[in-house]
């Protein structure tokens, strides 16, 4: 059974940097294949794709955030940690993390946590 | 970037009635195109990849089809639990979402 789970700060001043951590279970990011992903969500609006770690450590991020995103992974402790400089509050959303299926989309999701930026 | 364009935005039913969403990419993307479902306070849930191939445990009445720049959702026969947001997504070159087709009670 595969479960994700998001953690990290609900409020955020801005200008700072956001840190998530996607903790998983029911799979190894060591496996050919796999990869987790961070997809974000702000009130009432659509989804946006932010970013994707491979299991070989190859890594994508969105073209129009890429110099804000980092993405890393412990594969040793089942985590994927997500991080967002320069935090603005047009940044507030709920951001998920995902599991990326063989096929290339995302077949388990967290529940979400929800990042407010304001002073 | 792929651009995805889904209509209508909001798409006004009854229950039993066969709902079509559509998804237009703004380049193709081959078959690689997946649709979610999701209801509100709750996470996405993955309905198709690559087209046409339901997911696991995703019932029937929900269909995929389409190639290159034009695709399309059906639910056969709305159910209560259908009523929700639905959203496209490419993998063709990254990823990216549309903005959601709402199918709401009529």
């Amino acid at each position: 059974q595969i479960t994700l789970k998001e953690s990290g700060p609900t409020l955020v001043k801005p200008t700072q940097t956001l840190t998530l951590t996607c903790t998983f279970s029911g799979f190894s990011l060591s496996t050919g294949g796999v990869g987790v992903g961070w997809i974000r969500q702000p009130p009432g609006k659509a989804l946006e794709w932010l970013a994707l770690i491979f299991w070989d450590d190859d890594k994508r991020y969105s073209p129009s955030l890429k110099s804000r995103l980092t993405i890393t992974k412990d594969t040793s402790k089942n985590q994927v940690v997500l991080s967002m400089t320069n935090m603005d509050p047009v940044d507030t959303a709920t951001y998920y993390c995902a599991h990326r299926q063989g096929a290339g989309d995302y077949d388990y999701w967290g529940q979400g946590t929800l990042v407010t930026v304001s002073s | 970037e792929i651009v995805l364009t889904q209509s209508p935005a909001t798409l006004s039913l009854s229950p039993g009635e066969r709902a079509t969403l559509s998804c237009r990419a703004s380049q193709s993307v081959s078959n690689y195109l997946a649709w979610y479902q999701q209801k509100p306070g709750q996470a996405p849930r993955l309905l198709i990849y690559d087209a046409s191939n339901r997911a696991t445990g995703i019932p029937a009445r929900f269909s995929g089809s389409g190639s290159g720049t034009d695709f399309t959702l059906t639910i056969s026969s709305l159910e209560p639990e259908d009523f929700a947001v639905y959203y496209c997504q490419q993998r063709s070159n990254l990823w990216t979402f549309g903005q959601g087709t709402k199918v709401e009670i009529k």
